[in-house]
């Protein structure tokens, strides 16, 4: 049963414009929130991450806002660059090791920024 | 970041075959993880370690072995694998490990494509 969902597999963006990246969970035990990159042949890295505690984390280009009564959260990247092209996931854990250690991944949205 | 390496990028063996995929981190961190991510669904963790001792086995076949021999290494010894379990394995680590909770950001490594036919 996935925890973390992002519907959109892909998104397309012209250069210069928003990107907005949306991922939706489940468990209401989870508090802490991640966005990683992966581009082709690499590993994912880390790009921001944000604690139920605030609803807006900002660093530099990337923004990523939290709603928790909705239990929703979107990556924004202004202005988007080609070299933004990536595979982004989003991920949820409780801050709490005692829940366990997952990171609870969503299955990615591929963004293409267009020239 | 190239501070996570994995060995082999890509494997193909049988289901007879005994393997093992290497991860050596150079970070000097004390936590470490496998990962699978198979087609079409996410990122599933498999096993934890911190301080070289396994603190989370997330009910993965036993035909999957791990080993942390130190805290810069990280083996997962793979035998009579199924062609199911083709995917990407992914090796990570983290600074804290058990004491810095999973707010640690974990530093992925650049997988292994296994294929098992």
């Amino acid at each position: 049963d996935q925890q973390v969902k992002q519907n959109s597999p892909s998104l397309s963006v012209q250069e210069g414009r928003i990107s907005i990246l949306n991922c939706d969970y489940t468990n209401s035990m989870f508090d802490y929130f991640l966005w990683y990159k992966k581009y082709p042949a690499e590993g994912p890295t880390f790009l921001i991450s944000i604690s139920s505690i605030k609803d807006k984390n900002e660093d530099g280009r990337f923004t990523v806002f939290l709603n928790k009564s909705a239990k929703h959260l979107s990556l924004h990247i202004v202005p988007s660059q080609p070299g933004d092209s990536a595979v982004y996931f989003c991920a949820a854990t409780p801050s709490n090791s005692n829940s366990g250690y997952a990171l609870n991944f969503g299955k990615g949205t591929s963004l293409l920024v267009t020239p | 970041e190239t501070g996570v390496t994995q060995t082999p990028r890509h494997l193909v063996m049988g289901m007879t075959n005994k393997k093992s995929l290497k991860c050596e981190q150079h970070l000097g961190h004390n936590a470490m993880y496998w990962y699978k991510q198979s087609a079409k669904k996410p990122l599933e963790l498999m096993f934890v370690y911190s301080l070289e001792e396994r603190v989370e086995n997330n009910s993965v076949p036993s035909r999957f072995s791990p080993e942390c021999p130190n805290s810069s290494h990280l083996f997962l010894h793979l035998h009579t694998l199924q062609p199911e379990d083709s995917a990407l394995y992914l090796c990570a680590s983290s600074q804290e490990g058990v004491a810095g909770g999973n707010t640690d950001t974990q530093y992925f490594g650049p997988g292994t494509r296994l294929t098992v036919l």
